[in-house]
């Protein structure tokens, strides 16, 4: 079966832009949970979706938002992009979400902010 | 909230074993899963353990002590290819899932 596809793989923004990553989970499943990494901090948590609905969210600004369609396709968007933006995103789709079902990781949005 | 802590760097030479810890902080428990990334590629799921013990796949093993808020990693008979980083993740209150900063493993020959 198909992975999870994270589109585009590379994207390079100017500081105040805004932008939309996009990421399709593997048929079937219904949590999408995005991650941002950077070097030396991890994978920190944005949110999760399940079903539409926001089931989760980190400790981001309001600038981060996020959505999920009806197919379970999920959106993020950043808006007024900060320098300090510039990172992997990470989308993980699984079943049913928490940690007892293994999540697939799409290949990541490496977004860089001039 | 939540936190976990490992440690950053691991050596170990190959065909031994190494075991990277990790202590959480979490309110509200289900479990705690270790996931490997390889330098550019995605992370992926290694374990899960939802209640103490130990749970062995293969050459990995993963341990879970819930009284201690800890657990580790097992990786035996190293080789080249577990070079990688390593992080656990503990799922919380509202099936909420939280990453550690990640152990890199690097095994020298």
């Amino acid at each position: 079966k198909a992975g999870v596809t994270q589109t585009p793989r590379y994207l390079i923004k100017t500081r105040g832009q805004q932008v939309t990553l996009s990421c399709s989970p593997i048929s079937g499943h219904r949590s999408v949970s995005w991650y941002q990494q950077t070097p030396g901090q991890g994978l920190q948590f944005l949110f999760e979706y399940f079903s539409e609905t926001q089931r989760n969210k980190g400790n981001f600004p309001g600038r981060f938002s996020g959505r999920q369609f009806s197919n379970s396709r999920s959106e993020m968007n950043v808006s007024t992009l900060e320098l300090g933006d510039s990172a992997l995103y990470l989308c993980a789709s699984s079943l049913a979400g928490g940690g007892n079902t293994e999540a697939f990781f799409g290949q990541g949005t490496r977004l860089t902010v001039v | 909230g939540q936190s976990l802590e490992q440690p950053s760097e691991v050596t170990a030479v190959e065909g031994a074993i190494v075991q990277i810890n990790c202590t959480y902080q979490t309110s509200g428990f289900y479990g705690l899963s270790w996931y490997q990334q390889h330098d550019g590629g995605a992370p992926t799921f290694l374990s899960y353990n939802a209640l103490d013990g130990l749970e062995e796949t293969g050459r990995f093993s993963s341990f879970l002590s819930r009284s201690d808020s800890y657990g580790y990693l097992l990786l035996q008979e190293l080789q080249m290819k577990d070079s990688a980083s390593y992080f656990c993740a503990v799922t919380g209150g509202y099936q909420k899932v939280t990453f550690g900063t990640g152990t890199k493993l690097q095994v020298i020959p």
